[in-house]
């Protein structure tokens, strides 16, 4: 069954650096492309980037366009997502989702929680 | 970027009676290739989001057939024909037309 696991997470200071990894199992991982969506405390979903399924390509929401980068390791089923220079409105649980298809996000990990907090 | 707006935004329901979540994006979700990419999640307290409801009408394997979506265009519904328990939790809207993808607000639904 499809599986995707985040980690990384955890309390920073603003303007500092984290990286979120995505492990992925149970389907072909270099066939999908892959999101990163957030929700801050108590918020609702913030689409956040995706990846192609190649690292062809990529997209960010302007709030996190030039800080944040997503890159993908096929070779070890891996998503990533390098977040730089964090601000206090950083603070959210970070989801990876498949893109399956029909441009859909069909399959969601738990999360993982960063905080930025001086 | 493209707005999506719920309605309403927090939904009390009887036990066994149906629910309705409106949505509405700001431009047309149909897509160059004429498909049209709305989609419908569910998150229970506690947990990540779930798809339901893909390609405005298309139910995810797994899910109930109480669940329907419906619309075209600007204008769109998730319907449950019958709420029960496990269908607590906050309903989301989605647009994975164009980039940036775009959610709704969220609608709360709970049980009277």
């Amino acid at each position: 069954q499809v599986q995707l696991v985040e980690s990384g997470g955890g309390v920073v200071q603003p303007g500092t650096s984290l990286r979120l990894s995505c492990a992925a199992s149970g389907f072909t991982f270099r066939s999908h492309g892959m999101h990163w969506v957030r929700q801050a405390p108590g918020k609702g979903l913030e689409w956040v980037a995706v990846i192609w399924y190649d690292g062809s390509d990529k997209y960010y929401a302007d709030s996190v366009k030039g800080r944040f980068t997503i890159s993908r390791d096929n070779s070890k089923n891996m998503l990533f997502l390098q977040m730089d220079t964090l601000r206090v409105d950083d603070t959210a649980t970070y989801f990876c989702a498949r893109w399956g298809d029909d441009k859909r996000l069909d399959f969601w990990g738990q999360g993982t929680l960063v905080t930025v907090s001086s | 970027e493209i707005v999506m707006t719920q309605t309403p935004l927090s939904s009390p329901v009887t036990l066994g009676q149906p629910a309705s979540i409106s949505c509405r994006s700001s431009q047309s979700l149909v897509h160059s290739d004429g498909n049209t990419y709305l989609s419908w999640l569910q998150q229970r307290p506690g947990q990540p989001p779930r798809l339901l409801v893909y390609k405005t009408s298309n139910r995810l394997s797994g899910v109930p057939d109480r669940f329907s979506g419906s619309g075209a265009g600007t204008d769109f519904t998730l319907k449950i024909s019958r709420v029960g328990v496990e269908d607590v939790g906050v309903y989301y809207c989605m647009q994975t037309t164009q980039f940036p993808h775009t959610f709704g607000q969220g609608t709360k639904l709970e049980i009277k």
